[in-house]
Parts: structure tokens; sequence; C-alpha cells
């Protein structure tokens, strides 16, 4: 069964940084793209960032392009989204989801989402 | 950059057939793909590749896209479909959701 733990989201100070982590199983991890995924409360979902199966290509949304930077650990199955220079607009419910495709050329669909850590930027 | 557009509500008397539209420019030549979220949960996909459904998901569902709108037809409606259905498509490796839908069964 495929299991995505996302964890590592509290409340942070404008400005400040954080390092959200998300544990995956049940599937051989480093052939897929993995993605981050956020949603402001009440808000509609907005794609955050996307890395290659191997770690070698890695793609960001504008609005966090420069201050989020995605990484992955497939000795650990693990992806990793360190968030700096955090704002209130970042306030969101941050999803790990898995891509179909090894992300090497173009991703394809998102066939399993995790259930998602709260990040709350607020002083 | 590009935009996915989609009615803010449907609403569909159970039984009946509710489609679900999503307005991009020349969205038929991309691939549109459809997730379901439920309060509280996390989105599921639904349909793939414009009309392609994943194992488990229901015949009920289905999917279409051509020149500007794609399109989720939900068919003989049930109450468990009450959900926000996105579309979502990739633009120059940019990842795209459509502004949701929420789906009410009468």
């Amino acid at each position: 069964e495929v299991q995505l733990v996302e964890s590592g989201g509290v409340v942070v100070q404008p400005g400040g940084s954080l390092r959200l982590s998300c544990a995956a199983s049940g599937f051989t991890f480093d052939d897929y793209a993995m993605h981050w995924v956020r949603q402001a409360p009440g808000k509609g979902l907005e794609w955050v960032s996307l890395i290659s199966w191997d770690g070698g290509s890695t793609y960001y949304a504008d609005s966090v392009k420069g201050r989020f930077t995605i990484s992955r650990d497939n000795s650990k199955n693990s992806l990793y989204l360190q968030m700096n220079s955090l704002r209130a607009e970042d306030t969101a419910l941050y999803y790990c989801a898995k891509d179909i495709s090894p992300g090497s050329t173009m991703p394809d669909y998102f066939d399993y989402w995790g259930q998602g850590t709260l990040v709350t930027v607020s002083s | 950059s590009y935009e996915l557009t989609q009615p803010l509500s449907v609403s569909v008397a159970l039984g009946q057939t509710a489609r679900i539209t999503c307005g991009g420019n020349n969205i038929g030549s991309k691939n549109v793909h459809w997730y379901q979220q439920k309060p509280g949960q996390a989105p599921v996909l639904v349909i793939y590749r414009d009309s392609n459904r994943p194992s488990g998901i229901p015949e009920r569902f289905s999917g279409s896209n051509s020149g500007n709108t794609a399109t989720l037809t939900i068919s003989r409606a049930q109450a468990g479909d009450e959900a926000d259905y996105y579309c979502q498509v990739w633009d120059s490796i940019t990842g795209v959701f459509g502004t949701g839908t929420k789906v009410t069964v009468l």
C-alpha cells in the first residue's frame, strides 16, 4: 500500500524558515518524480514544486521561486521542502504527491497524495 | 501565465448527470487530469489524461477535452459524489490547477 506521510508543519513568524518532510513507503521511491502541492485555508489547490526521480531536475511555482528548495533522499525514501523567507500568504496545508512518471522529461499526474501538514505563518 | 477557469458550483439532482467544465486557452492540446476532494480529505485522482479512469473509480465518471474546454461528467450522481473537483494541466513544466467546482447533490 502506498503511503505518503508529511511532517514538519508548525506556526512560524514571517521571515522565518521551515523544512517539511514526506516519508514514502509502499512503492519504489526512486522510480518516480515527486511534488509538493499546497492549499490555503478555504482555498483551492496550488502546485508548488517538482523534483525528478533522481533529484537532477527541480521546478518551482513563481510564487515560491528563490525562497523554497525541494530535495529528496532516495536512500531514506524521503522528500523535503526547505522554506525560507516565509510570508503570511504561504500559510497552507502542504501535500506531498507522487507522480506516475519519473519526471525526467514532462511530469504527468498525481496518483497518490499524503494527508498534508499545516504551515501557519503568523506573528 | 496559464489559467484554468471552472464554475464555482454545480448542483445536480440525485441520479442525474453533472457536467463540470474547465476552460483554458487551447486546453485541447494538453492532457487534463481531474481530482476529487471531499471535506477534510486529500485530493483523489478521478480522471487522468482527459478521459481515463484509475482503477477503483466508478464508470459513472468520464472526461472529455477539446478546443478550449475540458469536461468532467458524473452520471447517475450519488450523495457520495458531493465534493470539490479540480482540473489540472502542465504548462511548460509548471503545474496549473483550475479554480475548483463544488458539486452539490440535491
